[in-house]
Parts: C-alpha cells; sequence; structure tokens
C-alpha cells in the first residue's frame, strides 16, 4: 500500500524559505516520480513540478523554477521541495504525490502560511 | 499554457440521480485528462486517468469518456459519499493544469 506522510505544518515570513519533506513507503522509491501540488485556502489545485528519484532528473513549472528545488533521499525515501523567497500568496496546502502524469497516490498535505 | 474549464461549477443533485460534469481544454490533449475527487479537509484521490480509465478501488459508477478538446465524467446513479469536489487535468502539455473544479451538493 502506496503511503506517502508529509512534514508538519509551517509558519514563515515574507523572504524566508521552507523545505516540506515527503516519506514514501509501500513500494520501491524510484520507481514513480514524485510531483509537487499546491492549494491556496479554498482555491483549486496547481501543479509545481517533478522530480525523478531513479536518477534526480526534475522538471519544474516556469512560474515557480527560480524559487523551487526538489530533491531526493533515496536511503530513506524521503522527497523534499524548497521554496524561497516567500511571498503571501505562497501561502497553501502543499502535496506530494506520485507519479508526474496522473497524481495517483496523495500524502497528507503540509500547511504552509506565509505572514509578517 | 492550456486552460481547463470544468461547467457546471456547481450542481445539486439527489442520491440517485445521473450527473455528468464537463471539462474543455483550450486546445487538443488527446487523451491526456484524469479526473479527481476532493472532499472537504482531505487530499483529493484519482478516479479516472487517460480519459477514460478507471483507477484501481474506484466504483464503476464513475466513468469518463472524451478526447481532444472535451471531456465528461459520469456519475451513474449518486451515492451518499459522492458529494465532493471534482477537478479535470491534463498531461498532455508542460505545465499541466487544472480545471477550476465542480462542486457536487446534496439537493
Amino acid at each position: 500500500q502506496v503511503h506517502l506522510v508529509q512534514s508538519g505544518a509551517e509558519v514563515k515570513k515574507p523572504g524566508a524559505s521552507v523545505k516540506v519533506s515527503c516519506k514514501a513507503s509501500g513500494y520501491t522509491f524510484t520507481t514513480y516520480s514524485i510531483t509537487w501540488v499546491r492549494q491556496a485556502p479554498g482555491q483549486g489545485l496547481e501543479w509545481i513540478g517533478w522530480i525523478s528519484p531513479y536518477n534526480g532528473n526534475t522538471n519544474y513549472v516556469q512560474k515557480f523554477r527560480d524559487r523551487v528545488t526538489m530533491t531526493t533521499d533515496t536511503s530513506t525515501s524521503t522527497a523534499y521541495m524548497e521554496l524561497r523567497n516567500l511571498i503571501s500568496d505562497d501561502t497553501a496546502l502543499y502535496y506530494c504525490v506520485t507519479g508526474s502524469a496522473w497524481a495517483d497516490f496523495w500524502g497528507q498535505g503540509t500547511l504552509v502560511t506565509v505572514s509578517s | 499554457d492550456i486552460q481547463m474549464t470544468q461547467s457546471p461549477s456547481s450542481v445539486s443533485a439527489s442520491v440517485g440521480d445521473r450527473v455528468t460534469i464537463t471539462c474543455r481544454a483550450s486546445q487538443g490533449i488527446a487523451s491526456w485528462l484524469a479526473w479527481y475527487q476532493q472532499k472537504p479537509g482531505k487530499a483529493p484521490e484519482l478516479l479516472i486517468y487517460a480519459a477514460s480509465s478507471l483507477q484501481s478501488g474506484v466504483p464503476s459508477r464513475f466513468s469518463g469518456s472524451g478526447s481532444g478538446t472535451d471531456f465528461t465524467l459520469t456519475i451513474s446513479s449518486l451515492q451518499p459519499e459522492d458529494f465532493a469536489t471534482y477537478y479535470c487535468q491534463q498531461a498532455n502539455s508542460f505545465p499541466y493544469t487544472f480545471g477550476q473544479g465542480t462542486k457536487l451538493e446534496i439537493k
């Protein structure tokens, strides 16, 4: 059974960085890409990008390309997403999901609040 | 970027009803379309991928159809647990994009 467990909620000031983790279990970690999706409060879903734990290849949405870094640690089956230079519009629930085209399995989400 | 437009934005229906939700892409996406269900306070769940393939474990009352620019999600006989928000998503062209969502409410 695929299971993704994310790190806890974060509160950050504008201009700061946040790093969210996503620990995978129930499957071979290098088999599926990990995608990050976010959802602002009361809003829809937004694709951020994905990383292949197999070879480290990444594909970021242009909007985030200058501010986001996705990494993986295959020894602990954990994926990470770091978002820098946070602004209030980055306040959202951030999800890690398996897959690079379809979001097959979802983590529980990590709420990142950006507030001065 | 490809724009995905869902209609209606919200719909009221009763248990046992047949409901259809439409998703239109701003350009052709072949069959690169998925549907998700999201309940309040929960992460979305994948229902349909490749326009018409049912994700494992999803009840057969859910079905998807379409190709190119026009797609539909049909729930053949609504159950109480189906009242939720539904999103379509295209995976034809990066950045992958979602529709704005359709909220299915109890009449």
